[in-house]
């Protein structure tokens, strides 16, 4: 199985402000086609969680464009340029390479 | 737009049985690949399963903590996945999403991009 590793698990921000969420593997996660298979997703509060980047830099339809992904191999970011309050939740990252399919532990962003 | 709304959550008792069921619309049913999620109160996600497409081979995938147990199974004629779960245990308790599979790149399938709202089940005596 596929371990994924979170940091920092927590992240209190000021809007505005850039954030930056890591996201490791304990396996590489670039298949020989090319594509790292890694996904971000987004938990607000109360919600299921939504798609943000997929494929490591890949934005889903609709994800505003102050939120980026980059990395390949074991090491991946996701990226916020300028923290609005709406963005406050748990940020997951889950790969996809292989069955189990497996989630970080989550990282929780919050407004300072 | 896309929707997948679970039903049949509820309270079981240890070693008892619930099925869950996820009726889906608004995309091509038939070539997606479904996958089923869970989230432990106050805890993290943690993948449960997936069916492919019949095109795909129709068939399944389990994580091992439900392996044995959990049973996924689709009726494209109702656009409907099922999870049928036995042996259920106290670890068991979650909220239950069901969740279509974004695509397949490069052969391989990945990413979730509709979500239901989740079914929560609760395994206790």
């Amino acid at each position: 199985e596929i371990v994924m590793t979170q940091s920092p698990l927590s992240l209190p921000v000021t809007p505005g402000d850039p954030a930056s969420i890591s996201c490791r593997s304990n396996q590489n996660l670039l298949h020989s086609n090319g594509y790292n298979y890694l996904d971000w997703y987004l938990q607000k509060p109360g919600q299921s969680p939504q798609l943000l980047i997929y494929l490591s830099s890949n934005r889903a339809s609709g994800v505003p464009d102050r939120f980026s992904g980059s990395g390949s191999g074991t090491d991946f970011t996701l990226e916020i340029s300028r923290v609005e309050a709406e963005d406050v939740g748990i940020y997951y990252c889950m790969q996809t390479l292989q069955t189990p399919w497996t989630f970080g532990q989550g990282t929780r962003v919050e407004i300072k | 737009e896309a929707q997948v709304v679970e039903s049949g959550g509820g309270s079981a008792e240890p070693g008892g049985s619930l099925r869950l069921s996820c009726a889906a619309s608004g995309f091509s049913f038939t070539a997606a690949w479904m996958s089923w999620v869970r989230q432990a109160p106050g805890r993290g996600l943690e993948w449960v399963g997936q069916i492919r497409s019949k095109g795909g081979g129709g068939t399944t995938d389990y994580a091992a903590p439900v392996k044995g147990r959990f049973t996924i199974s689709r009726d494209d004629s109702k656009n409907t996945i099922f999870l049928q779960m036995n042996s259920l245990k106290t670890e068991d308790t979650a909220i239950y999403y069901c969740i279509k599979v974004y695509a397949t790149t490069g052969g391989v399938a990945h990413s979730f991009d509709y979500w239901g709202q989740g079914t929560l089940v609760t395994v206790s005596s």
